[in-house]
Parts: C-alpha cells; structure tokens; sequence
C-alpha cells in the first residue's frame, strides 16, 4: 500500500515550458486535491476532484489545468509555466471522514 | 468565508519543555478541525482531528488540541517536547461546500532546541 505517489520530485523548467505533474492513490479514495505550497501561506487548492470524470477550481487555479484519469490518477499540467508558478506542489487524496493524505510532493522551479 | 489563524510563525523551545502552537478559527458552519505535521522535505501527515464528540482530542504521539468553541481555537499541546518534533505543524478547517476541501493555515515552525 503505497498511499499516494507524485511524480517527478523535482523538476526545473524554463519560462514557457509546458509539463505534466503525476498523481496517483492506492486507496480507492473518491476525492483527489491539488495545493500548491508558499513560504508563509500554508498550503492552497489549486484544483480538485470530487470523483472520477468530475474537476473544478479551487482558490488559485489560474495557469493550471486537471485531469482525472480514472479513480486513481488525477495529473496537473502547466501549459506555459512562469516564475509565479515556482513552488512546490502536493496531491491529496481524502477519506470518507475528511482526513486528508498527501504525497511526497514535486518541488517545481520556473527560471 | 472561512479562515485559519495560526498566531506564531516561529516556536522556539527546549527539549523537554512543554509547548502551546496557537491556531483560531472563523467560521460560519459546522466546525471539523484537524491538524498536520511536516517534517523536512516531506508531505504533510495527519496528527489529530477535531469532528464531534469530545473536545479534547489525543494523537499517538504525545500531542493534544481542545477544541474552544466560544474562543474558536484549536491549540496544540505537548508537555514536553523531543527533539524529533521538530517540524512545521500546520492547523486546519474543513470547507463546508462540495469540495470539502481544507483551508490552512500559514504554519508554526516548532523547532526543539536541545
């Protein structure tokens, strides 16, 4: 039971590049978050997915979009990233009683 | 709307000293809160969660939280502290809308000095 996985770890782009950010959760969770995470600023939703074929924003979703795969993957692309967009990201996945668990995380830099 | 405070961004403290990381709340709804630890280059992990029930709630680790609904807090307790707590412990409420997402707060640094 891997709980849930995120790929890469770490990742540097250039202004402009475009890249995938994997997510998947052995857990047969319905609900999948993404957050991005700022020095000082807790972590905040980017997107998330109340069950397989449904997405919607959250709080900044501005420069990002999802898909849900299926039940167990849910991907974040940046289609033209920005140095705004440096920082680190973390997949969610929660349970029926609203606990939270996340993955490792990807530490993303945009130069 | 819903908010997070956490008072303290940075938490000092020696080893074997007991420790208060502040955290209030504002809501409108039902209130479910929860708190998560980070430790250094990692996700967060669940520490202990307020749904109903009683007030004060316990984790495995040595931690506690009281719920305080007419001063809307959710402090952390330890009475006293190792140095492999630290970390950076993040409070949290439970959103009310479909999404029944979390909105955080910015963190309190927990660093145990030994």
């Amino acid at each position: 039971n891997a709980g849930v996985t995120q790929t890469p770890k770490f990742q540097v782009l250039k202004t402009g590049q475009s890249m995938t950010l994997q997510c998947a959760q052995d857990m047969n969770h319905n609900s999948m978050y993404w957050y991005r995470q700022d020095p000082g600023m807790g972590l905040r939703l980017i997107y998330y997915s109340a069950s397989e074929g449904t997405t919607d924003k959250g709080e900044v979703p501005n420069g990002y979009n999802v898909s849900r795969l299926n039940k167990r993957e849910f991907s974040l692309r940046l289609e033209s990233a920005a140095p705004s967009q440096t920082s680190v990201y973390f997949c969610a996945s929660r349970t029926r009683d609203y606990e939270q668990y996340f993955g490792p995380g990807t530490r993303l830099t945009v130069t | 709307a819903q908010s997070v405070t956490q008072l303290d961004s940075q938490v000092p403290v020696f080893e074997e000293a007991p420790v208060e990381l502040r955290c209030n709340y504002s809501s409108s709804v039902s209130v479910y809160l929860f708190w998560y630890v980070q430790y250094p280059n990692q996700g967060l992990q669940l520490l202990l969660k307020y749904l109903s029930g009683s007030t004060l709630v316990e984790s495995i680790n040595g931690f506690e939280a009281e719920f305080n609904k007419s001063q809307t807090s959710f402090h952390l307790r330890k009475p006293s502290v190792h140095i492999s707590d630290t970390a950076e412990y993040f409070c949290a409420l439970l959103g009310s809308g479909s999404a029944r997402q979390l909105t955080f707060g910015s963190g309190t640094q927990l660093t145990v000095l030994p």
